[in-house]
């Protein structure tokens, strides 16, 4: 069965500071994987989205980045985090055939 | 992006009270989603719709694909205290998933 993890759960980083969260999945070959942002436990924005390797699709233009160096990893990074950047991000894959959309557990991100 | 408007945007229930809420879009999707989602965690997808006109039970839950292909409704029947969270639909096209603003969920005991 596919299963997707986010490292790490919760984070507390300083403003100016670099950011790189984690997202891996298991189970599945050509997953598509996506970043989303969460305020305050309502509205999903979507971030980026990548259909394969080294392809990554941004949808907000902001001071994030995202890549996939393997088939089943999807990083979500930063130079330099400001306060607005304090959210829930959660990660999430889907596979064409199902059209169906699987979220993992999410990391709390804290900018002070 | 594509707007999906979701309502209500919270309901405050009785325990075995039954629970309708619902997805409305300017845009035809291809498939509808329901999510629920509990504080701290990912969304769970509950339920995943795939026809116009589909209905679609997952135990005391009930959802249907619109016949135009623009709008889906969740019902909840029987509530239980479990049940509180905050519920999501999402409408996809190609690789794309349109997320609602939410319902969320309150159970009274």
């Amino acid at each position: 069965s596919q299963t997707i993890h986010q490292w790490p759960a919760t984070l507390v980083q300083p403003v100016g500071s670099p950011l790189s969260l984690e997202c891996t999945v298991e189970g599945t070959s050509n997953p598509n994987l996506y970043w989303y942002r969460q305020a305050a436990g309502r509205g999903l924005q979507l971030l980026f989205y990548s259909i394969g390797i080294g392809q990554i699709s941004s949808e907000v233009p902001q001071n994030l980045s995202a890549s996939r160096p393997q088939d089943r990893q999807f990083i979500l990074s930063s130079k330099k985090l400001l306060l607005s950047d304090s959210g829930f991000y959660l990660c999430a894959w889907s596979v064409g055939i199902t059209n169906e959309q699987f979220f993992g557990p999410g990391t709390r991100l804290t900018v002070l | 992006g594509q707007q999906l408007n979701q309502s209500p945007q919270s309901m405050f229930i009785q325990e075995g009270e039954d629970v309708s809420m619902n997805c409305t879009s300017s845009s035809i999707f291809n498939t509808w989603l329901w999510y629920k989602q509990e504080p701290g965690e990912g969304p769970v997808l509950l339920i995943a719709l795939y026809k116009a006109g589909e209905l679609t039970s997952n135990g005391r839950l009930t959802a249907q694909f619109g016949i135009t292909r623009k709008d889906s409704f969740l019902n909840i029947s029987a509530s239980i205290p479990s049940d509180v969270g905050i519920y999501f639909c999402a409408g996809q096209v190609g690789n794309q998933f349109y997320f609602g603003t939410g319902t969320s969920l309150t159970v009274i005991p």
